[in-house]
C-alpha cells in the first residue's frame, strides 16, 4: 500500500541550511507536497512538485525529487527561528488519496 | 472569506458516547478529507470523499462514520466503537490534485 516515511527530528543552528528528507512508495503519484504545521494549528502548503520535475526552487525553499529512488527532499536556506515547526511530506496517491508522512520536527537554535 | 472551518476547537467525550465533529468549506471543492493526528505518528487518513454522496474508507476508518450530503459539509462521527479516540482531528478540502486546505483542527479528549 501507500506509505510515506520521514525522520522525526532535525536540529539546526540559525542561519544554516536545513534538509528534510522523505521517501514514498507510490510511483504513480503525480504531485508531491511539503506542508508546515505550527503548534496547535492546521497544515499550510509550503510548496509542491510535479512528478515530471527534478527540482523546484521558491525563495529560500528548494525541493529535489529523485523519482527513481522515490526520494523527496526539502532544503530551507538561511534557517530562522520562525521556521521551527513540523514539516510533512505528502503524496497524491491513487483515486486522489492524500497520504502524509509522520512529520519532521525542525528545531532551530541560536 | 473563503476557507474551511472546523468546530468545535475542543471537544470532550464521555466513555460510550458518540460525538460529531463539524467541517464546512466554502471553497467549492469537490474533495474533502478527515485525518487523525497523534504524537509521532503524523496524519492518518480516516475517510475521504471525492464528490457529494460518495466517500471511501481511509487507513483507520474503524469506529468512525461520515456523511457527504452537501458539497460544503463533511461531518465526522466518532462512535463508541472507537476505543482510543483522544487525538487531534484535521479536516481538509481540495479541488483535483491542487493544494489541500486545512481547518484549524478539533482536539477531542475522552473524560
Amino acid at each position: 500500500g501507500e506509505d510515506v516515511e520521514q525522520s522525526l527530528f532535525l536540529s539546526v543552528r540559525e542561519g544554516d541550511s536545513s534538509v528534510i528528507n522523505c521517501t514514498y512508495t507510490d510511483s504513480s503519484s503525480t504531485y508531491l507536497y511539503w506542508y508546515k504545521q505550527e503548534p496547535g494549528a492546521g497544515l499550510q502548503l509550503l510548496t509542491y512538485i510535479f512528478s515530471n520535475m527534478d527540482m523546484k526552487q521558491d525563495q529560500r525553499l528548494t525541493v529535489l525529487l529523485n523519482k527513481k529512488d522515490k526520494h523527496l527532499s526539502l532544503r530551507i536556506a538561511d534557517t530562522q527561528t520562525g521556521d521551527s515547526a513540523i514539516y510533512f511530506c505528502a503524496e497524491n496517491s491513487g483515486y486522489n488519496k492524500l497520504i502524509f508522512g509522520a512529520g519532521t520536527r525542525l528545531a532551530v537554535h541560536p | 472569506d473563503g476557507g474551511i472551518t472546523q468546530s468545535p476547537k475542543y471537544l470532550f467525550r464521555k466513555e460510550g458516547q458518540n460525538v460529531t465533529l463539524s467541517c464546512e468549506q466554502n471553497l467549492n471543492h469537490d474533495a474533502m478529507y478527515w485525518y487523525r493526528q497523534d504524537p509521532g505518528q503524523g496524519l492518518r487518513l480516516i475517510y475521504y470523499s471525492q464528490i457529494v454522496n460518495d466517500f471511501q474508507k481511509g487507513d483507520i476508518a474503524e469506529g468512525y462514520s461520515v456523511s457527504r450530503e452537501k458539497k460544503e459539509s463533511f461531518p465526522l462521527t466518532v462512535t463508541s466503537a472507537q476505543k482510543n479516540p483522544t487525538a487531534f482531528y484535521l479536516c481538509a478540502s481540495r479541488q483535483g490534485g491542487a493544494e489541500a486546505f486545512f481547518g484549524q483542527g478539533t482536539r477531542l479528549t475522552v473524560v
